[in-house]
């Protein structure tokens, strides 16, 4: 069975510009997380999403956004980049909201 | 303070080894703990998953969580220079309170 893809695996932008990323779950799977892993913070949680219903939301400002489709798979916007926002994007999905999440190999982000 | 403290390391032991790596958290909610691990440039892996207070083993890995303690560990015997990665911490409350919290990680290098 295939893993959890994502797209691009790397991606470089300047400040002030956007970026859309792509998650693809583990077939069957209907949740969908995004974490945002940097040195100095850790792995953060961003948004999860089931059955295309944002479910819970971490303290990311509104620039951070995402939508899941039918096929479960997802997207995450980040608009108006900032150096900040530099960092490894992780997607993680799960057969529900309760279930092991598996990780994605992820989108490293470098905003210039 | 962070709902979940971990050491960041990093942490060289030889080979062969016993390896004890540390978390506290201070939610009582947390009902769920898991192990990841952490390749470079690769996405988390699950290795343990505990429910409440206990052990766990599988294999040369052992997970225990103290729950009035609000401490967990996870202990690998034998260490292999392949355990050589980081292994990041992380739990979960029940329905309704389930987004993950991770620690930030502990760095672990085997020395053959």
């Amino acid at each position: 069975k295939a893993g959890v893809t994502q797209t691009p695996r790397y991606l470089i932008k300047t400040r002030g510009q956007q970026v859309t990323l792509s998650c693809s779950p583990i077939s069957g799977h209907r949740s969908v997380s995004w974490y945002q892993q940097t040195p100095g913070q850790g792995l953060q949680f961003l948004f999860e999403y089931f059955s295309e219903t944002q479910r819970n939301k971490g303290n990311f400002p509104g620039r951070f956004s995402g939508r899941q489709f039918s096929n479960s798979r997802s997207e995450m916007n980040v608009s108006t980049l900032e150096l900040g926002d530099s960092a490894l994007y992780l997607c993680a999905s799960s057969l529900g909201p309760t279930d092991t999440q598996y990780f994605g190999p992820g989108t490293r982000l470098t905003v210039l | 303070q962070k709902e979940v403290e971990q050491d960041p390391g990093p942490l060289s032991v030889p080979e062969g080894a016993i390896v004890s790596l540390n978390c506290t958290y201070s939610n009582s909610a947390f009902q769920y703990f898991m192990w990841y691990r952490q390749y470079s440039r690769k996405g988390p892996e699950l290795l343990m998953y505990t429910y409440s207070s206990g052990n766990k083993e599988d294999g040369r890995f052992t997970a225990q969580v103290d729950k009035s303690s609000k401490y967990i560990s996870l202990f690998i015997r034998d260490s292999q220079p392949s355990d050589s990665a980081t292994y990041l911490c992380a739990m979960r409350g029940n329905f309704g309170n389930e987004k993950l919290t991770f620690g930030t990680g502990t760095r672990l290098t085997i020395i053959p």
